[in-house]
């Protein structure tokens, strides 16, 4: 089954303890990236790959990490996660050639 | 500053009524326009797309209607059916240029459809 996984689902976590959120996709999409959802503003996208090894800040891209050493893989990676990124977080990833992306089911992050 | 733009955050009507959901943008280096449907506790899930050289895409009760001149989109479901309550957000491709490879999305809009 084609499909886009996040985990955690779910996180809770204290301020300034680094975090990973794990994100594969098993479709050998070129395309991947991470958004993350705030009441009253949408999607905003936080990085994206369009291939290994190529990733570019999306907008709001502070206080994110990320790395695309593997097509499938996509880690966002929190190195001092503060109070206002509690979030919910999606990763999504689409073939170069298509426009329809993929998402996965979130990760809903809490840092206290 | 926000390139696709939803400025309506709610939408609530009847069953079995048209809904219309809005949708405008700002840059002209969008090649495909989309629009993705999110219940709670899921991730959006894609719905129905529009190349920029078309005014129209049909795909049942969903229908999106591209006004380039008006940078302007909207969806229409007819007829509206308890199961369409969701988010709808709005999305533009641009495979080009400051876009490449970049999805961008609107605020979404929270369609309710009361029976």
């Amino acid at each position: 089954e084609a499909q886009v996984t996040q985990n955690p689902r779910y996180l809770i976590t204290v301020t300034g303890k680094k975090l990973t959120v794990t994100c594969s996709q098993n479709m050998n999409h070129e395309y991947m990236s991470w958004y993350r959802q705030d009441p009253g503003l949408g999607l905003r996208q936080i990085y994206y790959s369009m291939n290994v090894e190529v990733t570019d800040k999306g907008d709001v891209p502070e206080g994110y990490k990320v790395s695309r050493k593997e097509k499938r893989n996509f880690p966002l990676i929190l190195e001092s996660p503060s109070p206002n990124q509690t979030s919910l977080y999606f990763c999504a990833s689409r073939d170069r050639r298509n426009t329809e992306a993929f998402f996965g089911q979130g990760t809903r992050l809490t840092v206290v | 500053d926000q390139q696709v733009k939803q400025n309506s955050p709610s939408l609530s009507v009847q069953e079995g009524r048209i809904s219309i959901l809005n949708c405008d943008y700002t840059n002209s280096m969008f090649d495909y326009f989309l629009w993705y449907k999110k219940y709670p506790a899921e991730g959006p899930t894609f719905l129905i797309s529009i190349s920029s050289i078309k005014d129209k895409n049909e795909d049942g009760r969903f229908t999106v209607f591209l006004n380039k001149s008006a940078k302007h989109l909207s969806l229409h479901i007819v007829p509206s059916q308890p199961g369409d309550s969701a988010v709808y957000f709005c999305a533009a491709i641009g495979d080009r240029g400051s876009t490449l490879g970049r999805l961008y999305f609107g605020r979404g809009t929270q369609l309710t459809v009361w029976p």
